[in-house]
């Protein structure tokens, strides 16, 4: 089966501009997440889509960041405008629902440069 | 979720058999371990999760002692390409799983 994908893989934009980070998950998982690790820090949780619901969302660092998860597919990932602290890698995962223990699926990353 | 400790670094040699301990002393009862493997330019990688005794699978075994405090991942016998970050988790089962990730274990396999 297709792992988890994300595009692009680099995106390197100006500080106030916009990116859109998009999120293809494993075909029939529910369950799907955003994390981001920032420059020397941990990978951090930002938010979790059950379908197209948002399930938890406490991990969005604030109001320029919005996620989407239209038809309970594919996940889009805004930051708009950026600012030099949103550099670094965020990572898409998906897992099945319904299930006692139902791991994680990383997608590869998207590097974000903000210049 | 209870917080995990495990060792920032390790280094190995191939073909040796590496065993990464973490520590969660404030574990739930519901809760599982769970590990990870992370290589440069990737996501995170599932490896194995336990709840109690010892779990093996084609990659990894996982002890977990009764108490259930502290857990190890053994790596049988290293080769360059598990040079990598370990992270060691604690997970409550369900269709919820927020990962609380830390910093993890950096591998280095040397020849």
């Amino acid at each position: 089966e297709a792992g988890v994908t994300q595009f692009p893989s680099h995106s390197v934009i100006e500080k106030g501009q916009t990116v859109t980070l998009r999120c293809d998950p494993i075909s029939g998982h529910d369950n799907l997440y955003w994390y981001r690790r920032v420059m020397g820090k941990e990978i951090k949780f930002l938010l979790h889509f059950v379908k197209e619901s948002k399930q938890d969302e406490s991990g969005m660092p604030n109001n320029r960041f919005l996620a989407e998860r239209t038809g309970g597919t594919y996940s889009t990932l805004k930051v708009q405008p950026a600012e030099l602290e949103d550099s670094g890698v965020y990572f898409c995962a998906s897992s099945l629902g319904g299930q006692l223990y139902s791991p994680l699926h990383f997608g590869n990353g998207t590097r974000l440069t903000v210049t | 979720l209870a917080k995990t400790t495990q060792p920032i670094s390790m280094d190995s040699y191939e073909g040796q058999e590496v065993n990464i301990t973490c520590s969660h002393n404030n574990i739930a009862t519901n809760d599982y371990i769970t590990w990870y493997q992370q290589f440069p330019s990737q996501g995170p990688r599932f490896i194995i999760q336990g709840y109690k005794t010892k779990v093996t699978n084609e990659v990894a075994s996982l002890f977990i002692p009764a108490d259930r405090k502290s857990s190890t991942l053994s790596l049988p016998r290293v080769s360059l390409s598990d040079t990598a970050v370990y992270y060691c988790l604690v997970v409550l089962p369900g269709g919820y799983n927020k990962l609380i990730f830390g910093a993890g274990t950096r591998l280095a396999v040397h020849p």
